[in-house]
């Protein structure tokens, strides 16, 4: 059955550090969305790609993050720097185009702590 | 921002006992799913209802729609150990594509 895959599963990093995480949505998905977890509450969407573009990123603090999706199938979150209130869960999922009807396949996360 | 917030925020039911999760809502939507996550995993798509519907079943699962009331609720029968999870209603509102989490129902279901 397909997946999403994202990598890496785990990262510990210094505040002040960069990090990169990366996203392989289900082939065919043109529809992908990184979100952000923070224990205890519910996903929070950073970036949503249809294709290659941006659909929507309202919530991505565009000082320090960064998401790209470059031949619009895997896909690059980035925090530089990274602060100690960036810990949580990063999730990636992706559905089929007209997504408002579409069930979204979230892949396993990567858990982020800044020290 | 949370569009949706479920209650309880934390549930715990012997097995075999129904678990009933409630998820309100703020402005008019297409549609709303349910999702279920497992600890420290993804979420896992379970169910979609269309703001036309009322109601909709699939296997153990029934969800209800109310939008004169915004609010939508989760029905698990016969509950298993192995549906211990959290809970979290998503809506897409009318017009947009972007679905906005609720804050989840930690449910605990012991054998």
């Amino acid at each position: 059955e397909a997946e999403v895959a994202q990598s890496p599963r785990y990262k510990i990093t210094e505040k002040s550090q960069a990090v990169a995480f990366w996203c392989d949505p289900i082939s065919g998905h043109a529809t992908l969305y990184w979100y952000r977890q923070i224990l205890g509450q519910g996903p929070e969407l950073l970036v949503q790609f249809q294709d290659e573009s941006v659909v929507d990123d309202s919530q991505l603090p565009k000082d320090r993050f960064s998401a790209e999706r470059l031949k619009g199938v895997d896909s690059t979150l980035k925090i530089q720097p990274a602060e100690l209130g960036d810990s949580a869960m990063y999730l990636c999922a992706s559905s089929l185009p007209g997504a408002s009807y579409n069930e979204q396949f979230f892949g396993p996360g990567t858990r982020l702590t800044v020290l | 921002s949370q569009q949706g917030e479920e209650d309880p925020q934390a549930l715990s039911i012997q097995e075999g006992e129904n678990a009933t999760m409630n998820c309100s809502y703020k402005t008019s939507i297409n549609n709303l799913q349910w999702y279920r996550q497992n600890s420290g995993r993804g979420l896992v798509h379970l169910i979609l209802i269309r703001s036309n519907e009322r109601e909709k079943h699939s296997g153990r699962l029934r969800v209800t729609l109310d939008t004169s009331k915004k609010s939508s609720s989760l029905l698990i029968t016969a509950s298993r150990a192995a549906d211990t999870a959290s809970y979290f209603c998503a809506t897409a509102s009318s017009g947009t594509y972007k679905y906005i989490f609720g804050t989840g129902t930690r449910l605990k279901v012991l054998a």
